[in-house]
């Protein structure tokens, strides 16, 4: 069974600074892997997906993901946090692009003036 | 891009009473529904997957005959809560797969605030 863990339940940073949410999967197979953003009281929006195509994914918004298979990592990240990214992410991996997915507990982002 | 719509967005009930939520593929057809459940400051647990014109199937430690789900069409899919109590409280989130036709990921609804007095 597949399992994602995302260190950190709350990450805070400066606006303009970095961005880093880390994500790692336990699968024996790689798997499909999947970023969301998800805003209070609102559905999830896809930010990128990993499909094997390429280990750099760049998704929208400016945040990029690097799917690492030795680290069996593929943590988020963004060069200049901006106040609207605000937000709770989640990292979600599944056996298909298209199938049910296993959601890590997600990362509450603040971002500070 | 695909849009799927949840109705209500939020519903009150009373204790012992039955909730319908409604998940719909406005612009695609889905041959696959999943429908999850988020508690207050938790992650998104899946409850069922639902396939057109066949039976859910339902994860484990899911009450099926609590949490009925029917996907009578490719754009329709409902999730019933039966005798609803305080414990069911949650956002209920579902989410449409266009599947092989596509290939491509699913999209999730806004969400269904469920509140069990």
């Amino acid at each position: 069974a597949q399992s994602v863990t995302q260190l950190g339940s709350h990450v805070s940073v400066s606006e303009g600074a970095l961005v880093l949410l880390r994500c790692n999967y336990s699968s024996s197979v790689p798997p499909y892997l999947f970023w969301y953003v998800q805003y209070p009281n609102q559905g999830l929006q896809l930010l990128l997906k990993y499909t094997s195509a390429a280990t750099l994914v760049k998704g929208i918004n400016g945040f990029e993901a690097e799917f690492k298979k030795s680290e069996t990592s593929f943590h988020l990240t963004k060069p200049s946090a901006h106040m609207s990214d605000a937000a709770e992410y989640f990292c979600a991996a599944g056996g298909t692009s298209y199938g049910k997915l296993t959601f890590g507990q997600g990362t509450i982002l603040t971002v500070h003036p | 891009g695909a849009v799927v719509s949840q109705h209500p967005s939020w519903v009150i009930c009373k204790s012992g009473t039955s909730v319908k939520i409604e998940c719909r593929s406005l612009d695609f057809q889905a041959t696959t529904m999943f429908w999850y459940r988020q508690f207050p400051k938790q992650s998104l647990m899946l409850m069922a997957t639902s396939n057109e014109g066949s039976k859910a199937t339902y994860e484990q430690g899911v009450e099926k005959d609590k949490f009925l789900i029917n996907h009578a069409s490719l754009t329709l899919s409902t999730l019933t809560v039966t005798s609803a109590h305080p414990e069911d409280s949650s956002f209920y989130i579902c989410s449409a797969s266009p599947g092989l036709a596509r290939e491509d990921t699913q999209y999730f609804g806004p969400g269904t605030r469920l509140t069990v007095l």
